[in-house]
């Protein structure tokens, strides 16, 4: 069966870029959406058909796929973007969320 | 804007059956795909299926000897049937409006409004 992976966790310092990554089979030939979650909080969708930004998304959330390989990036990140982050793609009739990665920043 | 609230038991005995109510406000239920999406404590992020607005229905495969998800178009409901539930099935459950991609929900479709969520327990 199909199946994403993304690290369990990364980290980056304040006003620097974080790079998360998301893989799988050929996962360029999907279309990916990212989702940020806040403890005890709904996914939010950040981003969506690999590189669109939904309405009242900050510009500093980027996303490409190629490959085998999706990221979204996170430029200039702030103390407000800690989070888990799930990527999410369609494998043939189902819907497919990766493990999920923890951003911290410190 | 859309609104999404989920509905229903908050505990379930093992061997029942679950069911959940997302009340759409805000926006016609008549168009788009709408989801169940669940949750484990602790845990990531599982799909549990669709009803398209036409009332086509897609279920995860894991799960689809026991899902059932209907639409309520007069009330602007769709609701979630999970039956012989075990512990396994503790989680929180969202509801999420799906819109679809360039031909339909899986061919890029994307989930852009979800409910609060409920956590829904299964004990005896």
């Amino acid at each position: 069966s199909y199946e994403l992976t993304q690290p369990a966790s990364v980290s980056v310092s304040p006003g620097q870029t974080a790079s998360l990554v998301c893989s799988g089979d050929k996962l360029g030939d999907k279309y990916v959406s990212w989702f940020q979650q806040k403890p005890g909080q709904s996914p939010v969708l950040v981003i969506y058909q690999d590189t669109k930004r939904p309405s009242g998304i900050p510009e500093r959330f980027s996303g490409s796929n190629s490959g085998n390989t999706a990221s979204l990036t996170i430029s200039g990140t702030q103390a407000m973007d800690e989070a888990d982050y799930y990527c999410q793609a369609w494998d043939s009739i189902s819907a497919l969320f990766g493990g999920g990665t923890h951003l911290t920043v410190l | 804007q859309v609104q999404l609230q989920e509905s229903g038991p908050g505990l379930v005995k093992p061997s029942e059956t679950l069911y959940l109510t997302c009340s759409v406000s805000g926006g016609s239920i008549r168009t788009y795909y709408w989801n169940w999406i669940r949750q484990p404590p602790g845990k990531g992020l599982e799909w549990i299926g669709y009803i398209s607005f036409s009332g086509t229905t897609n279920y995860n495969p894991s799960l689809k000897s026991r899902v059932n998800i209907s639409l309520d178009t007069s009330k602007n409901q769709f609701s979630l049937k999970l039956s012989s539930v075990t512990a396994a099935d503790t989680a929180v459950y969202y509801c999420a409006r799906g819109t679809p991609g360039e031909t339909a929900m899986v061919t890029g479709g994307y989930f852009d409004y979800w409910g609060q969520g409920t956590l829904v327990t299964v004990s005896s």
